[in-house]
């Protein structure tokens, strides 16, 4: 089965640093996936980790570790505009009929404040 | 087009009606997926289409629900004598085919609403 676990709410000051956790429990890993959601709006690629370690993109960083089923998404020099949900999602490798679909967790909400 | 497409943006339906929901992804992407997004719960998959063929329907919760995919590009889904429990954003995703390093682009999604 998949089990993808996040923080439901989180609040962080403007300027702040801020670190979203998930830790995840699926049957086969193939990547994993971090959405910036908007309110009414679609969701949006962030970032991919297939492999251990952090992948840096800006204001953005995500880090992975297989071994612990467990990745972070680490936003710098906080927004206003970055209050959002951010959704984990993992990737299942293709078995033969099935599909390269992603599982996602329930996404973590958050406020930036003044 | 240059982003996935989905209409209509919000139906309002009455219990027990049929409603059809409108994919139209990003041209030349082969793989095409529905999610339905409740309030407080994550993205649930539904069915995944390559092509036309759709080799993945294991997320459709009930014989409602059907989807057909045709010329390898729009995608229709369909909700026979919905219920309440169906309301939900229903979210279209799209990719080059599937395997991609960027995941899906993901239109704006229809909202349903069952009164």
């Amino acid at each position: 089965g998949q089990n993808i676990d996040q923080p439901t709410e989180m609040t962080a000051t403007e300027g702040a640093i801020v670190q979203i956790n998930c830790t995840y429990q699926t049957s086969g890993f193939n990547g994993l996936f971090w959405y910036q959601q908007h309110a009414g709006e679609a969701p949006t690629f962030l970032s991919y980790n297939v492999l251990d370690g952090l992948e840096e993109k800006g204001r953005f960083s995500s880090f992975l570790s297989r071994s612990k089923g467990y990745s972070y998404l680490l936003l710098k020099e906080l927004q206003m505009k970055d209050s959002a949900s951010y959704l984990c999602a993992v990737r299942k490798p293709y078995s033969g009929a099935g599909s390269y679909q992603l599982t996602f967790g329930k996404g973590t909400k958050l406020s930036v404040i003044p | 087009g240059a982003g996935v497409s989905q209409s209509p943006s919000n139906k309002v339906t009455e219990k027990g009606k049929d409603v059809e929901l409108r994919c139209d992804p990003i041209s030349g992407h082969t793989a095409l997926y529905w999610y339905r997004q409740s309030l407080g719960q994550g993205l649930e998959f539904l069915i995944y289409f390559q092509g036309n063929s759709a080799p993945d329907k294991s997320g459709l919760p009930s014989d409602r629900f059907s989807a057909e995919r045709t010329g390898g590009s729009v995608s229709t889904l369909t909700i026979q004598r919905t219920q309440q429990e169906d309301s939900a954003v229903y979210l279209c995703a799209s990719s080059l085919s599937g395997q991609d390093n960027y995941g899906y682009t993901f239109g704006s999604g229809t909202r349903l609403t069952v009164v």
